[in-house]
């Protein structure tokens, strides 16, 4: 149980134009969902925290024109990444908690995004 | 603010023992997780202390102690499938967010 689906897992774009990725909980209802950023190498950044129903909690540094989550029920999120330049690109992964988990969230497969 | 410091890198041959440590400065959280993450794909969760003291989940421990702002991860037996990257992380009080240590990437040699 707990499977979190991505889609796409991979996909290249070129600069200025949008980019939508999904984030689906499979097999339950996720009350939240965050939405990471990874460099290779480097550690999981949170970007922003979207509960259903209601407008996202973007970390500091984050720019919420640029990176447009919707939450539109509880088991889909969207993070659009809009006009899109190759410093965007990088490795997005969301994940998901239930209201009954007090510590685990179950994340994606990850996006893969390059903007040429 | 909350960060959480792990070597960047360790390595070891398979069989062996590795310890990975995390040290943290944080305001207040419910507890420590582990998670690990092959290169490419998604975090999978591994362990959780809420309290001070050892947890054990088969070959994998893991450890904290609030008191002095530390925890780690013990890998016993070691094989190459553990060739990846560990991140302790923890759930801040008060919001659903996990807020991830710098990461350390275990690499297993035969």
């Amino acid at each position: 149980g707990a499977v979190v689906s991505q889609h796409p897992s991979r996909v290249i774009c070129k600069s200025g134009t949008s980019v939508k990725i999904e984030c689906r909980s499979l097999d339950f209802q996720a009350t939240t969902m965050f939405w990471y950023r990874q460099f290779p190498k480097k550690s999981l950044m949170l970007m922003a925290t979207s509960n259903e129903g209601s407008k996202a909690t973007y970390e500091q540094g984050v720019e919420k024109d640029k990176f447009l989550i919707n939450h539109a029920s509880l088991t889909l999120s969207t993070l659009t990444v809009t006009s899109a330049h190759p410093e965007d690109s990088s490795f997005y992964i969301c994940s998901a908690s239930t209201s009954g988990s007090a510590y685990e969230q179950y994340f994606g497969p990850g996006t893969r995004l390059t903007v040429t | 603010g909350q960060s959480l410091e792990q070597p960047s890198e360790v390595t070891a041959v398979e069989g062996a023992i590795v310890q990975i440590n995390c040290t943290y400065q944080t305001s207040g959280f419910y507890g420590l997780s582990w998670y690990q993450q092959h290169d490419g794909g998604a975090p999978t969760f591994l362990s959780y202390n809420a309290l001070d003291g050892l947890e054990e989940t088969g070959r994998f421990s893991s450890f904290l102690s609030r008191s002095d702002s530390y925890g780690y991860l013990l890998l016993q037996e070691l094989q190459m499938k553990d060739s990846a990257s560990y991140f302790c992380a923890v759930k801040v009080y008060n919001t659903d967010k996990l807020i991830f240590g710098t990461g350390t990437r275990l690499q297993v040699f035969p």
